[in-house]
């Protein structure tokens, strides 16, 4: 069965300063999805980034990152230069490939970006 | 390109009463899923739908719930008797083919009292 835990639950950083969100997830496929959703206060659900498990390669988009790793079976994100705007819930995601499309969440990390 | 509607935003029902959720996919999506987020939780997959198909409704209660995707017109996610353990968020999300990008609508609250 598939997993995602965020072990942080809360993360309160000063605006400015760099931030790392956990995702450790478990699977037993070879081929899977990994994703990060965004879910400011107003609610709704932002998608932020898809990666698949063939694709090992850090990204960057602008003051975001993520870095996958299949040895630690993490795919871990970066805020760099914090904003009060990025304050928010963070999800973190995984789909196996054919006939499981479904997303299994993790719970979700809290940060908080004090100005 | 409009993204994933779902109506209403927000959705008061008393206990035994009947909800109706509906999402309308974004243009070109024709595959639909459901999610349940509980308070302070993360969301929790319920059905996947395509057009006239359920194809995965494994994380849907047995009993009182029920979604479907008709030919024309919106997803339904249905809910009879409401008992107040259902108040949670409901998103729905879309995606143009399986294992693409599932986007989701601003979901919607529904409150039992």
């Amino acid at each position: 069965a598939q997993k995602v835990t965020q072990a942080q639950t809360e993360i309160s950083v000063v605006e400015k300063e760099d931030v790392t969100l956990d995702c450790v997830y478990e699977t037993r496929d070879t081929t899977y999805y990994l994703f990060w959703y965004k879910q400011p206060p107003s609610g709704e659900l932002v998608f932020l980034i898809r990666r698949n498990s063939f694709d090992e390669q850090n990204e960057i988009s602008g003051r975001y990152s993520w870095n996958f790793q299949k040895s630690t079976s993490s795919f871990n994100f970066t805020i760099t230069a914090s904003q009060v705007v990025d304050s928010a819930v963070y999800f973190c995601a995984l789909s196996e490939q054919w006939g499981n499309e479904k997303l299994t969440f993790g719970t979700g990390t809290r940060l908080t970006i004090i100005p | 390109n409009a993204g994933v509607m779902q109506n209403p935003r927000h959705l008061v029902r008393r206990r035994g009463q009947e909800a109706r959720l509906r999402c309308s996919p974004m243009k070109g999506h024709s595959h639909v899923y459901w999610y349940r987020q509980l308070p302070e939780e993360g969301l929790k997959f319920m059905v996947y739908l395509q057009k006239e198909n359920i194809i995965d409704e494994s994380g849907m209660p047995k009993e009182r719930f029920s979604a479907e995707f008709p030919k024309e017109g919106p997803s339904i996610l249905r809910i009879q008797q409401v008992v107040r353990g259902d108040s949670a968020a409901y998103f729905c999300a879309s995606s143009p083919s399986p294992q693409e990008t599932q986007y989701f609508g601003p979901g919607t609250r529904l409150l039992v009292l």
